[in-house]
């Protein structure tokens, strides 16, 4: 079975720039989550989702990030716009319930100029 | 909010030593994941307890659910340089979100 998909693997952009970071989950799992890493803070928890409805998005950082997950094979992380300090690894998890084990993808490495 | 510390930080050890970390909270979890991660990739999943007192294997590795529920700890035998990474831990509690650790860097000497 295919994991966590994640894309693009690398992003380089300038300032300024809209970002979007894809993810299709595990087939079958119905919580999503979206994390940062940072070798300052480690990694963040910014949002999830559960059966594609956002539950939590107190870790969003600023008004500038924004989520959606329109389908159950899809979600998307968006930046408008970019700035240097969004510079970090952004990952996509899923699971299949509550407080079951979370799965992560391999992570998009995003660089803003 | 909760948070977790794990210990040591970062450690360098022998080919073919052993190899014990922990993971500690002043708050409860119900569930605790381990998780290991290698340059370059996502974590993945090693071990996961969900009962205090808990100990479970997976190959070399054996992790344990603390008895207080504020702790867990993961242990390797035979240590081989395929183990370098990064570990790190995880708890949940019931209508909370997952709080990971700062991690365990782990480098292996031949």
């Amino acid at each position: 079975d295919a994991g966590v998909i994640q894309s693009p693997r690398h992003e380089v952009t300038e300032m300024g720039q809209e970002v979007t970071l894809r993810c299709k989950p595990i087939s079958g799992h119905d919580y999503l989550f979206w994390y940062r890493q940072t070798m300052m803070r480690g990694l963040e928890l910014l949002i999830y989702f559960n059966n594609n409805v956002p539950i939590d998005d107190s870790g969003m950082p600023e008004d500038r990030f924004s989520a959606k997950m329109p389908n159950a094979s899809f979600s998307t992380l968006k930046i408008q716009p970019s700035e240097p300090r969004d510079s970090a690894v952004y990952f996509c998890a899923t699971g299949a319930g509550e407080g079951n084990e979370q799965f992560f993808g391999p992570g998009t490495r995003l660089t803003v100029l | 909010g909760q948070q977790l510390n794990q210990s040591p930080q970062s450690m360098f050890i022998q080919e073919g030593e052993d190899v014990s970390m922990n993971c500690t909270s002043s708050s409860i979890f119900n569930t605790w994941l381990w998780y290991k991660q290698d340059p370059g990739e996502g974590p993945v999943l090693l071990i996961a307890l969900y009962k205090a007192g808990e100990l479970t294997s997976n190959g070399r590795l054996t992790a344990q659910f603390g008895i207080t529920r504020k702790d867990s700890f993961l242990n390797i035998s035979a240590s081989i340089p395929s183990d370098v990474g990064i570990y790190f831990c995880a708890g949940y509690l019931y209508g909370q979100n997952f709080v990971f650790g700062p991690g365990t860097r782990l480098s292996v000497l031949p």
